[in-house]
């Protein structure tokens, strides 16, 4: 049980198009979800946290309006990488909080090429 | 604020020698610790966790943890390397309902 569905696994876009990546529970609901960017042979980064039904936190440094999140159910949250360029080139993970327990679950994660 | 400290981005073992990888914590309130693995391009599997229960902690695939209150540890072990453990190694402390906040992570190799 308590798995996140991540889609897609792996996207290459050109320069200046948007990405969206989707997170979905598909044996809870996830009130809180998680946004992390991988960069290659590094730890973890939080982006941003999203609770169902209201506007993500974000961390100091990453821009709300190049990621955007949206987590307007309790089952599926959702990033939108805008406009890309290279740099936002990176392995992005989403994770849902467990309900109940000191938990969290992973979605498999998102490879992310701007060509 | 809490934060993990792995000492060592990299650690070789031999099949069949004991794996020990290092993760010390800081925290101004007692921890929630967790072990992960990660294996290529796929996201994280939760290996154990430590929720203030028995400080003796036993995940899966044969790791287990000890929660050492006094050296602000967590160390990750497992009797003996299967070439399948070869993966990165990530502890991470959460606190109430923070986010978790990981350690840079360790690479663990296997040699046959």
């Amino acid at each position: 049980g308590a798995v996140v569905s991540q889609h897609p696994s792996r996207v290459i876009c050109k320069s200046g198009t948007s990405v969206k990546i989707e997170c979905r529970s598909l044996d809870f609901q996830a009130t809180t979800m998680f946004w992390y960017r991988q960069f290659p042979k590094k730890s973890l980064m939080l982006m941003a946290t999203s609770n169902e039904g209201s506007k993500a936190t974000y961390e100091q440094g990453v821009e709300k309006d190049k990621f955007l999140i949206n987590h307007a159910s309790l089952t599926l949250s959702t990033l939108t990488v805008t406009s890309a360029h290279p740099e936002d080139s990176s392995f992005y993970i989403c994770s849902a909080l467990l309900p109940g327990v000191y938990g969290y679950t992973f979605g498999s994660g998102t490879r992310l090429t701007v060509v | 604020a809490q934060s993990v400290t792995q000492l060592g981005s990299h650690v070789s073992v031999s099949e069949g020698a004991l794996v020990l990888l290092r993760c010390n914590y800081s925290s101004s309130v007692p921890p929630y610790l967790f072990w992960y693995v990660q294996y290529p391009n796929q996201g994280l599997q939760l290996l154990l966790k430590y929720t203030s229960a028995a400080t003796l902690v036993k995940g899966i695939n044969g790791f287990e943890a000890e929660f050492k209150k006094s050296e602000t540890s967590f160390h990750l072990t497992k009797p003996s390397a299967h070439m399948s453990d070869a993966a990165e190694y990530f502890c991470a402390v959460r606190t109430g309902n923070t986010p978790l906040v990981f350690g840079k992570g360790t690479r663990l190799s296997v040699i046959a």
